[in-house]
């Protein structure tokens, strides 16, 4: 089974700096997504980035990007420019292809770190 | 708008007491699944369904049910709530072929306390 690690429960950052979530997590499998979701006060599940294992480039969405290490099995999170409406708490999640599994049944499972609060700092 | 429909919002439960949380898409999505929230703990996956007819277990399914006789709905039956139930519970759903490269579609989470 697939774990994933956020070893930072919480971080903080001053507004327009840049701050890193770190994510890590296990796995046999030699295909799958990474993704991290931002869930504000509000509870609401937000998908910030996705990443593709077979694509070794980077991904980035406007201020976000990640830094994608898959010998290391290590995805974090860069946030720049960093706003007040950032404050959130961030999940880093892995999505199963199932390649691994004959059965098929690890197929499209979505598992979530721990979690990391986010505080911005004006 | 389109997208997944989470009842009720908050809800209390009394110890023993048996209740369903229902979960509605419009997206026409096979992949359905059900977590719970814990502080400090992320989500974990309770019960999760490719579509109609096909339900399979989570990482934490014990105190739960479900069933899948539709698309749309995958409600999650509470058989007998103790306090170790007490979460947020949230209900997802994807597309199932290449169902990977999407993230989840969640609706908007149930509080749910049992005293």
């Amino acid at each position: 089974a697939q774990t994933v690690t956020q070893s930072q429960p919480e971080m903080s950052v001053q507004e327009a700096e840049t701050v890193t979530l770190s994510c890590t997590y296990d796995t046999s499998e030699s295909d799958y997504y990474l993704f991290w979701y931002k869930q504000p006060p509000s509870r609401q599940m937000i998908l910030v980035i996705r990443q593709e294992a077979y694509k070794q480039q980077n991904a980035t969405e406007n201020r976000f990007s990640v830094n994608f290490q898959k010998a290391a099995k290590s995805f974090s999170l860069k946030i720049s420019d960093s706003q007040l409406g950032d404050a959130a708490m961030y999940f880093c999640a892995y999505r199963s292809l199932g390649l691994s599994n004959a059965g098929g049944t690890s197929y499209g499972k979505l598992t979530f770190g721990q979690g990391t609060i986010l505080t911005v700092h004006p | 708008n389109a997208g997944v429909t989470q009842t009720p919002k908050f809800q209390v439960l009394k110890t023993g007491q048996s209740m369903t949380l229902q979960c509605a898409q419009d997206m026409n999505h096979e992949y359905m699944s059900w977590y719970r929230q814990d502080p400090g703990m992320g989500l974990r996956l309770i019960h999760y369904s490719v579509g109609a007819g096909i339900t399979d277990q989570g990482e934490v399914p014990n105190g739960y049910n479900v069933s899948r006789s539709t698309t749309e709905d995958f409600p999650l039956r509470l058989l007998s709530a103790a306090p170790s139930q007490t979460s947020v519970y949230f209900c997802a759903s994807s597309p199932l072929l290449a169902a990977a490269s999407y993230g989840y579609t969640f609706g908007s989470g149930t509080r749910l306390t049992v005293v």
